[in-house]
């Protein structure tokens, strides 16, 4: 079946707009999670989806950051007023339940975010 | 929380075992021990995960000692194509539990 899919590959914008970001989880998974990665940093964990609740928003960076599930499976991910240090790749990832409990996440390719 | 350490880089020539140990020394009763894999420009991929003793699996097999303050991922005949960031990832979601990846040790494979 489909992978996890994000969209839109690349995204270039200029500072002080906003910007939408999509995951498409694999059907079925009911949890998803929102990573983003620096250049040659690790990954950020931002925030996780048990079904449409996000029980932990305290990842987000900032309040300009927010994120929504819908309908158990499309997430988007929100960044107001973006500002250049926001330029990352944001990664999307979902497991059939919450991992820890002999789970795996599968990843998305990612959206490379670049703030002129 | 529990925080992991990983060696920054390793370097590794083909056919050799190579072995990355992280260290976790607050790990918690309720923490799997997980490995994750890196490609650039593509997004982790999920290798092995434990909770004690030793798992082994196609790819990859992970040590885990008694007291879990530590665990090792063992990479069999490396090839180049094994050149990659591996991250521990000690944790379980949940009450407000954030999963860490932290940078990873960048394994580098030559022939």
């Amino acid at each position: 079946g489909a992978g996890v899919s994000q969209s839109p590959s690349n995204k270039v914008t200029e500072k002080g707009k906003d910007v939408e970001l999509r995951c498409d989880p694999i059907s079925g998974h009911t949890a998803l999670y929102w990573y983003r990665q620096s250049l040659g940093q690790g990954l950020e964990f931002l925030i996780y989806f048990q079904g449409n609740s996000a029980p932990d928003k305290s990842g987000l960076p900032s309040d300009r950051f927010s994120a929504e599930r819908t309908g158990g499976s499309v997430s988007t991910l929100t960044i107001q007023r973006t500002q250049q240090e926001d330029s990352a790749v944001y990664l999307c990832a979902s497991s059939v339940r919450l991992a820890g409990t002999n789970n795996e996440q599968f990843f998305g390719p990612g959206t490379r975010l670049t703030v002129l | 929380l529990a925080k992991t350490t990983q060696p920054i880089s390793m370097d590794s020539y083909e056919g050799q075992e190579v072995n990355i140990t992280c260290s976790h020394n607050n790990i918690a009763t309720n923490d799997y021990i997980t490995w994750y894999q890196q490609f650039p420009s593509q997004g982790p991929r999920f290798i092995i995960q434990g909770y004690k003793t030793k798992v082994t699996n196609e790819v990859a097999s992970l040590f885990i000692p008694a007291d879990r303050k530590s665990s090792t991922l063992s990479l069999p005949r490396v090839s180049l194509s094994d050149t990659a960031v591996y991250y521990c990832l000690v944790g379980v979601i949940g009450a407000g539990t954030a999963l860490i990846f932290g940078k990873g040790t960048t394994l580098s494979v030559s022939s």
